[in-house]
């Protein structure tokens, strides 16, 4: 299995940048495509599609919401960081099965 | 616009049977693979079991392969997810999904005794 590693939290100060990392165990990438997303999630709500395929922004997502990487690593980026930004924001690799999800990173306000 | 609602879960003793259903409207279901996704209260997210547009491919993890089984029934517009031998470890919120992203709003399954 494919073993995506986030840090547990994240402190960020109100309209800082906030980057949240996931690294994976191998490879998500293809010839075409870089096969992981990103997803928000508040206390008591399903999980919101931020980012999908490393850089593509979801529909009706802010610009301040962003993603970058290749390969192993990847960045989610926030800039600047909103009051309602605060959740646990998961990666998910669908590059082979069983599709995994990274631990999730909290974001705090510091 | 696209809505997934869950329904079917409880609190089941360990051993048992239950049965989850997603009802899905706002697009052509028959025109797209589905998934369930599991969280445990607290815990993080984890891919269960995925199922193409028609039916014929199915897949799941391993910890449930042989004990859960996804289906649909298109001329319905739903997705299921029988689950039997239940076990303490799948106590979690239930997600249908389709696409990465839209997802229900989940539903609570509960083993215990």
């Amino acid at each position: 299995d494919i073993v995506l590693t986030q840090s547990p939290a994240l402190a960020v100060s109100l309209g800082q940048r906030a980057t949240i990392s996931c690294r994976a165990s191998q490879s998500v990438s293809t010839s075409s495509y870089n096969l992981m997303h990103w997803y928000q999630q508040k206390p008591g709500e399903q999980p919101k599609l931020l980012i999908y395929d490393a850089s593509n922004l979801a529909s009706g997502i802010p610009v301040r919401f962003s993603g970058s990487g290749s390969g192993t690593d990847f960045t989610l980026t926030i800039n600047p960081v909103q009051a309602d930004d605060i959740a646990t924001y998961y990666c998910q690799q669908s590059r082979e099965l069983p599709l995994t999800f990274g631990s999730g990173t909290k974001l705090e306000i510091k | 616009e696209v809505q997934l609602v869950e329904s079917g879960g409880g609190l089941v003793q360990p051993g048992r049977s239950m049965k989850l259903s997603c009802a899905a409207s706002g697009f052509t279901f028959s025109n797209y693979g589905m998934a369930w996704v599991r969280q445990a209260p607290t815990k993080g997210l984890e891919w269960v079991a995925t199922i193409s547009y028609d039916g014929s491919s199915t897949y799941y993890r391993d910890s449930v392969k042989g004990r859960f089984t996804i289906s649909r029934d298109n001329a319905k517009s739903t997705l299921y997810l029988q689950m039997n031998s239940l076990r303490s470890e799948d106590t979690a919120t239930y997600y249908c999904t389709r696409d990465r992203a839209y997802w229900g709003q989940g539903t609570l399954v509960t083993v215990s005794s």
